[in-house]
């Protein structure tokens, strides 16, 4: 049974350049979860996608989008990138018949984005 | 928001048992207390959650008093794997954007 995976694991990108990053959640999971995760720091929540739509967001700008698609992966894409953006950036899944019931989310690896 | 507030490092030596008390003054009725276990360059991985009193599993156990006010992540006879970054949320999943991580307490477990 595969876990939460993402890809790229590493990157680096320019400022003001724009960059993907895709999730694939755990199987039979539908709910995918971004956060970033800054050096030193806890993850902060960027925002989630159930039935394909975004349902919550964090206090992020509008740089920071996001899709899911029909076989519940996602991607977060981040536009205009700025120094800052350099983070880990972690998906996790959960199962939407759960909320409520439990807070277990199964996180990915994460990809590291370093913005030079 | 139900924010958290934990000791920000701890050291341990191996085989002691360890108890990572977190503070969560203003955790509302329906929220549930969630531990989470971080090693370097990898996600977070669920340890244990509970509403009230006490709940255990095969890792850890978790104290939860009734005025649910803190709680306390006790982990058994730890070892040299155990080192990590452990963070304490309090939130209710359906609403994930109040899932809030914090820094975490750093374990250290020292040989």
């Amino acid at each position: 049974d595969a876990g939460v995976t993402q890809s790229p694991t590493h990157l680096i990108k320019t400022r003001g350049q724009q960059v993907t990053l895709r999730c694939s959640p755990k199987s039979g999971h539908d709910t995918v979860s971004w956060y970033q995760q800054a050096l030193g720091q806890g993850p902060q929540f960027i925002f989630q996608y159930y039935e394909e739509e975004e349902r919550q967001r964090g206090n992020f700008p509008d740089r920071f989008s996001g899709h899911q698609f029909p076989n519940y992966s996602s991607e977060l894409n981040v536009n205009a990138l700025l120094l800052g953006d350099s983070a880990l950036y972690l998906c996790a899944s959960s199962l939407e018949g759960l909320a409520g019931h439990t807070g277990e989310l199964f996180f990915g690896e994460g990809s590291r984005l370093t913005v030079l | 928001l139900a924010k958290t507030t934990q000791p920000i490092s701890m050291d341990s030596y191996e085989g002691q048992e360890v108890n990572i008390t977190c503070s969560h003054n203003n955790i509302a009725t329906n929220d549930y207390i969630t531990w989470y276990q971080q090693f370097p360059s990898q996600g977070p991985r669920f340890i244990i959650q509970g509403y009230k009193t006490k709940v255990t599993n095969e890792v850890a156990s978790l104290f939860i008093p009734a005025d649910r006010k803190s709680s306390t992540l006790s982990l058994p006879r730890v070892s040299l794997s155990d080192t990590a970054v452990y963070y304490c949320l309090g939130g209710l999943w359906g609403g994930a954007n109040n899932l809030f991580f914090g820094t975490g307490t750093r374990l250290t477990v020292i040989p």
